[in-house]
């Protein structure tokens, strides 16, 4: 099946810091990508949605000035959460879409980011 | 909008026991509906989904579900629950073939010996 992987899988930072965190489909192209974050014992908010070559489109509520999103290639979409603070600390899962409906989207394993 | 609704945010079923997870959706258009499992720390990986055609769709490990139109509903049974069962499961749906999935808040299945 469609693989998709995250980058790192765990990651630590300090306050005011910036992260970057990758998102690969493996074996597929995927024309669209999405990003949502996951917190405890909730359900997925999706924060954007981004389409190869072009902005991403952010959900309401969402910064996009703070999450930036970039999505170069057909197979690579970096999010990068920009001067980290703590309340950013959250579990955040990209999501792949091979160009058909719903039913082909693939998820991520997922990064658990940690801003002390 | 369409939303999702997950009634009960934890089920505790016996080892071989009935699972059952309900979920409700609101839609203005027939949607297509998806049910995901996430073991801890982990991705979420498709159980099953129902986009056209027959209603009861068979999923992995065992699991179905049933498209009830007329009860908004697509709930998800596995006749005997096994240990390996225990997970957070999230039903979700997309009103059409290109809009971004929306996730009930989930519903963690617990397992007991």
């Amino acid at each position: 099946g469609a693989v998709v992987s995250q980058h790192p899988s765990r990651v630590i930072c300090k306050s005011g810091t910036s992260v970057k965190i990758e998102c690969r489909s493996l074996d597929f192209q995927a024309t669209t990508m999405f990003w949502y974050r996951q917190f405890p014992k909730k359900s997925l908010m999706l924060m954007a949605t981004s389409n190869e070559g072009s902005k991403a489109t952010y959900e309401q509520g969402v910064e996009k000035d703070k999450f930036l999103i970039n999505h170069a290639s057909l197979t690579l979409s970096t999010l990068t959460v920009t001067s980290a603070h703590p309340e950013d600390s959250s579990f955040y899962i990209c999501s792949a879409r091979e160009g058909g409906g719903p039913e082909t989207q693939y998820f991520g394993p997922g990064t658990r980011l940690l801003v002390l | 909008a369409q939303s999702v609704t997950q009634l009960g945010s934890h089920v505790s079923v016996s080892e071989g026991a009935l699972v059952l997870l309900r979920c409700n959706y609101s839609s203005s258009v027939p949607p297509y509906l998806f049910w995901y499992v996430q073991y801890p720390n982990q991705g979420l990986q498709l159980l099953l989904k129902y986009t056209t055609g027959a209603t009861l769709v068979k999923g992995i490990n065992g699991f179905e579900a049933e498209f009830k139109k007329s009860e908004t509903s697509f709930h998800l049974t596995k006749p005997s629950a096994h240990m390996s069962d225990a997970a957070e499961y999230f039903c979700a749906v997309s009103p059409s073939g290109n809009t971004p999935l929306v996730f009930g808040k989930g519903t963690r299945l617990s397992v007991i010996a």
